[in-house]
């Protein structure tokens, strides 16, 4: 099976713009979740979403938001991007077998602010 | 929420020796502790995973103990080779389907490993 594929993997947008992302997870898996990786802050959960429902939310402001397809590919946005928004954006997706779960990572998008 | 704490920091091992990673955990409720290795450009690769309901799994030269009691859980990387070289994430969650998948992360290992 081909992997977590993520769109584009680097881009480089200045203030204020707003950008999207997209991920398109493992065939069959129906979660997708979206992390934020920095040096200083490490990996952070943004958002889970599950049957085009977001079913799990981290603690980021309302400019990071999500959304999913009926196909289960993801997309995020941020909108008024601000210099801290830099990172490494990481999409995982998962399957559930046995009512558990196991995420596999993207290997994500770089995301510069100027 | 969840607080995951992760030692060390770095480590540097020799060609051939083991490597330990200790993981430290706060929510009693988790119950799914999974081992990250990222390359550098590349996104997390899951390498190894334990729930709560064993105290050990081994994969070939990898292994993870959980100690639920004191809520700490270890990856062990025997016979180590250069292409171990990466930073090492634990996490932990609840787990379960339905909502709780949430992964909170430790804030890395970068192992080095010198021929």
């Amino acid at each position: 099976k081909a992997g977590v594929t993520q769109t584009p993997r680097y881009l480089i947008k200045t203030r204020g713009q707003q950008v999207t992302l997209s991920c398109s997870p493992i065939s069959g898996h129906r979660s997708v979740s979206w992390y934020q990786q920095t040096p200083g802050q490490g990996l952070q959960f943004l958002f889970e979403y599950f049957s085009e429902t977001q079913r799990n939310k981290g603690n980021f402001p309302g400019r990071f938001s999500g959304r999913q397809f009926s196909n289960s590919r993801s997309e995020m946005n941020v909108s008024t991007l601000e210099l801290g928004d830099s990172a490494l954006y990481l999409c995982a997706s998962s399957f559930q077998a046995g009512g558990q779960e196991t995420q596999y990572f993207g290997p994500g998008t770089r995301l510069l602010v100027l | 929420g969840e607080n995951v704490e992760q030692h060390p920091s770095t480590l540097s091992v020799q060609e051939g020796d083991s490597a330990v990673i200790k993981c430290t955990y706060s929510d009693s409720a988790s119950n799914y502790f999974p081992w990250y290795k990222q390359e550098l450009g590349k996104g997390p690769q899951l390498i190894i995973d334990i729930r709560s309901n064993v105290g050990e799994k081994k994969d070939q030269r990898i292994a993870v103990t959980l100690n639920k009691t004191a809520k700490h859980f270890s990856l062990h990387i025997t016979e180590t080779q250069p292409e171990d070289s990466a930073v090492y994430f634990c996490a932990a969650s609840r787990g379960s389907f339905g909502g709780n998948e949430k992964l909170t992360f430790g804030t890395g290992t970068r192992l080095t490993i010198i021929p």
